[in-house]
Formats: structure tokens, C-alpha cells, sequence
């Protein structure tokens, strides 16, 4: 099926330091998204992204979190800086249809992140 | 707001199983339900949808009827698999906004 990747795997970086995470969604998809698990834990909405803008974002994408897709390229999550509960695994995952709540949702593997 | 109900935390089967995982959503408006299933190490994957009333959505053994009377969409399957051993996590398409909505997600534990 469609595969998202996601780059790095595993990132361990210092708090307070920036780091960027980085998704190269399906390529004919519209809409991006970035959801955090923390182990062990749920599933939990970021933000999601279209035309080269937020569409929606939750509580938990904080005022040092950002996000873009410049000239088409990798989606990015960035963060900076970064705290100690930023540490998580982040899925990124991509749709294709345009202004459809109802549409399927495809997932990379995820980018598991420590900050010491 | 939206939300999902997973009752089951961990589920565990022997091979040959009857499984059920219930869920339970709440919503404003019509949305469409999902189920995914993640395996260790991976992002979650797409298992199944339905998008209205009474619908059946299935797949590789795995079928859930959409209830709109008892807001339920709960994962069934005949005989489960060491295989199936996974998280399912039972979501709701809110197409007001374009956001999925995950629940906290089913250990199942399939034992051989």
C-alpha cells in the first residue's frame, strides 16, 4: 500500500536544544498530519496541514512547535526548543482527499525522540 | 466534543477465539468510524471503515457494523491468530474539520 517514511527513526537530543523531524507523505496526498504517542500511551492529535497551512491544531502543539512543507518536500515538525515531556514517539501520516473528515489516514512508522 | 470509548485495555485469546473489542463514540455530527491496528515498532495501520448507518466495514477476518441507535462500532473476529497479536485502536473521521480521532487503543494478546 501507500508508504509514508519517516527520517530519522530515533533522534536523542538535549533539552532546549531545536530538533526537526521529517516525513515524506504519499505523493498525490493533500493533507499532512503529526500525532504524538508517549509509550504505552494513546494516540494523540497534533496539528494537520494543508495548501501550506495549519489547518487545525490541538492543546498539545505548544508555541515552540511549527510545521511546513516547503516547495513540496518533506513535511516537517519542527521543535525549539525542545522539553523533557516532548520525549514521544511522532507519526506523521498523510490523506489524499480534499475536505473529507471521513478519509482513510496512512501512517510512517514514526520518529521515536528522547530529550535528555 | 469527539471522542472514542475503548472498554478493553488487554484482551487475551488463545488461537481459535471468538474476539469482540468494543467501542463507543460520541460526536455532534455524522462521522465515519475506523478501525487501525499497530504492530510493534510501526506507525498504525488502516484496517477497515464504514461511513454510515448499519454499514460493514471488514477486513482479513475483521468485521464492525456501524451502529448509529447504540453508537457503537465494535471489532469482531471468528478465530483470532497468533498473528493478530497487536494494539487496535477503534477512530472517528470528523469531516466538519478533517481530524480522525483515535481511542486510547486494545492490546490483544493472541497465545499459541
Amino acid at each position: 500500500g501507500p508508504k509514508v517514511l519517516q527520517i530519522p527513526s530515533h533522534q536523542i537530543i538535549d533539552m532546549g536544544q531545536m530538533v526537526t523531524l521529517n516525513c515524506d507523505p504519499v505523493s498525490n496526498h493533500l493533507y499532512f498530519y503529526w500525532y504524538k504517542q508517549i509509550l504505552g500511551q494513546q494516540m494523540e492529535f497534533l496539528v494537520n496541514f494543508y495548501n501550506g497551512k495549519v489547518m487545525e491544531k490541538s492543546k498539545l502543539f505548544k508555541d515552540q512547535f511549527s510545521v511546513e512543507r516547503p516547495d513540496g518536500s518533506y513535511f516537517t515538525l519542527k521543535i525549539q526548543p525542545t522539553a523533557l515531556e516532548d520525549s514521544a514517539v511522532y507519526f506523521c501520516a498523510s490523506s489524499p482527499r480534499l475536505g473529507v473528515g471521513a478519509e482513510t489516514l496512512y501512517f510512517g512508522s514514526g520518529t521515536r525522540l528522547t530529550v535528555l | 466534543g469527539d471522542s472514542v470509548t475503548q472498554t478493553e485495555g488487554q484482551v487475551a485469546l488463545s488461537e481459535e477465539d471468538f474476539l469482540t473489542i468494543h467501542c463507543n463514540y460520541s460526536a455532534s455530527g455524522y462521522p465515519a468510524l475506523f478501525w487501525y491496528v499497530q504492530y510493534p515498532g510501526e506507525g498504525p495501520q488502516f484496517l477497515f471503515r464504514a461511513s454510515r448507518d448499519k454499514e460493514k466495514g471488514s477486513s482479513r477476518g475483521f468485521e464492525a457494523t456501524y451502529d448509529k441507535g447504540t453508537t457503537s462500532f465494535h471489532l469482531r473476529k471468528a478465530s483470532v491468530q497468533e498473528s493478530d497479536s497487536a494494539v487496535y485502536y477503534c477512530a472517528l473521521g470528523d469531516r466538519s474539520n478533517n481530524r480522525i480521532f483515535f481511542g486510547d487503543g486494545t492490546q490483544l494478546v493472541v497465545k499459541p
